[in-house]
């Protein structure tokens, strides 16, 4: 079975810390995201990457930047937390072309920023 | 507007009720459907896929797509306390961006 591992399922940080979220799926996907998910928003995209330090931008990656040095590991980088931040901080892996319907979601990382 | 709106619930049905759950969407060039199903305290996990319009069926499970009406549904036959969940509808054009609902929480009773 796919696996994506987050490192943190609840993590607390002060605003203006920098904090790492790290994301490791063991399939060998080539695509890998960053959602968060609020609620009553659903999901959204905060950066995705296709390719080993390759990387779009989302719909939200105002605050946010990511690194992919390798293939099975995605990082999210909160520069300078803030309360808005606060969410649930979800990472997903797929497989590139025709099988890529199918993203396969970490636990999550519940972030607090105080 | 958003690209997916989707029946915000909270869905409460008694065990064995037929559950429909709704998405409609802005965009007709969209032509892949998922619907993902996302249990508490983890992440979603992908239920259903449909590309075009139609239905597809799996167990008790149908997704219906209506292109013409930019309309997606799921429907939960003989509904059971495991189907308890946050089920999230998702598009997209090309499987590099997904667009999902904010997600429906449903509760089947005993």
């Amino acid at each position: 079975d796919v696996k994506v591992t987050q490192s943190s399922r609840y993590l607390v940080k002060r605003t203006g810390e920098k904090v790492f979220l790290e994301c490791v799926q063991d399939m060998d996907h080539e695509n890998m995201f960053w959602y968060r998910q609020d609620p009553g928003l659903g999901l959204r995209l905060i950066y995705f990457s296709y390719d080993v330090k390759m990387k779009e931008k989302g719909d939200i990656p105002e605050g946010y930047s990511v690194s992919r040095e390798k293939k099975e590991r995605f990082s999210l980088i909160l520069e300078s937390a803030s309360t808005n931040q606060t969410s649930m901080y979800l990472c997903a892996s797929s497989p590139s072309g025709a099988r890529g319907e199918k993203l396969f979601f970490g636990s999550g990382t519940q972030l607090s920023v105080l | 507007q958003k690209e997916v709106e989707q029946d915000p619930g909270p869905l409460s049905v008694p065990e064995g009720a037929i559950v429909s759950l709704n998405c409609t969407y802005s965009n007709s060039a969209f032509q892949y459907f998922m619907w993902y199903r996302q249990y508490s305290r983890k992440g979603p996990e992908l239920l259903m896929y449909t590309y075009s319009s139609g239905n597809k069926e799996d167990g008790r499970f149908t997704a219906q797509v209506d292109k013409s009406s930019k309309y997606i549904s799921l429907f939960i036959r003989d509904s059971q306390p495991s189907d308890s969940a946050t089920y999230l509808c998702a598009i997209t054009y090309n499987f590099n961006k997904f667009y999902f609902g904010s997600g429906t929480k449903l509760n089947v009773k005993p």
